[in-house]
């Protein structure tokens, strides 16, 4: 089954630089991947979803690449905020929508004014 | 639009007690899936349903099961309560059955076995 590793030890960013989190998968390329955010205490939210066809995608401060090649998304924040906080995940969905979605652990984003 | 609720927010159970949880969908959404979050294995599939009908399962035991509502409302439930099982139980809505749509998360069911 596909094993998904984001790093599991906190990143600390100062505020107004770029963060930029890794998610690597470990077989056969997924048809989408995509990037949540968790608070503590809640639910993720949607972020950004990217196709295996795509290389990259945008929106607003947040950015997403795919390299099925390296067999690895980078999801990036820029002029980062300490409202950005938080656990971001990656998850990744397979061929016909079975299994669901496969998560990584997060990766826990700390922004310091 | 109202999004993904879940009852109860938080639940206590004895071991060898059953439990039922209970997801309500984003309005017209008839997909339903539900994960288990605990720390050390983090957030995992458990299954999913649409217009009633379970499209997909995950790698847990029989213990763990669930249904769909007529309105896309779903329940699960665990039977047989082991420690192990304590974690948080996130119910998820899309707008379609197959891949490529985003997933919106409800607040999540804390469950504590003792």
């Amino acid at each position: 089954s596909q094993k998904i590793e984001q790093n599991s030890e906190a990143l600390n960013i100062q505020e107004g630089k770029t963060a930029t989190l890794t998610c690597n998968y470990t077989n056969y390329s997924p048809a989408y991947l995509q990037w949540y955010r968790q608070d503590p205490g809640r639910g993720p939210v949607f972020l950004l979803l990217i196709r295996e066809n795509e290389k990259e995608k945008r929106k607003e401060r947040l950015k997403v690449t795919f390299d099925t090649t390296l067999k690895q998304s980078l999801f990036h924040i820029t002029a980062s905020q300490p409202a950005d906080s938080a656990t971001y995940l990656c998850a990744l969905e397979e061929g016909g929508g079975a299994d669901g979605l496969t998560f990584g652990k997060g990766t826990h984003l700390i922004i310091q004014p | 639009k109202a999004g993904v609720t879940q009852t109860p927010r938080y639940l206590i159970k004895t071991r060898g007690q059953q439990v039922t949880l209970s997801c309500s969908p984003i309005s017209g959404h008839r997909s339903v899936s539900w994960y288990q979050q605990t720390p050390g294995q983090g957030l995992q599939f458990l299954f999913e349903y649409f217009s009633e009908t379970q499209r997909n399962k995950g790698n847990f035991p029989g213990r763990f099961s669930g249904r769909q509502f007529s309105n896309s409302r779903s329940e699960m439930n665990v039977s047989t309560l082991e420690l192990g099982d304590s974690a948080l139980y996130l119910c998820a809505s899309k707008g379609g059955p197959g891949r490529g749509y985003e997933q919106y998360f409800g607040p999540g069911t804390r469950l504590t076995v003792t």
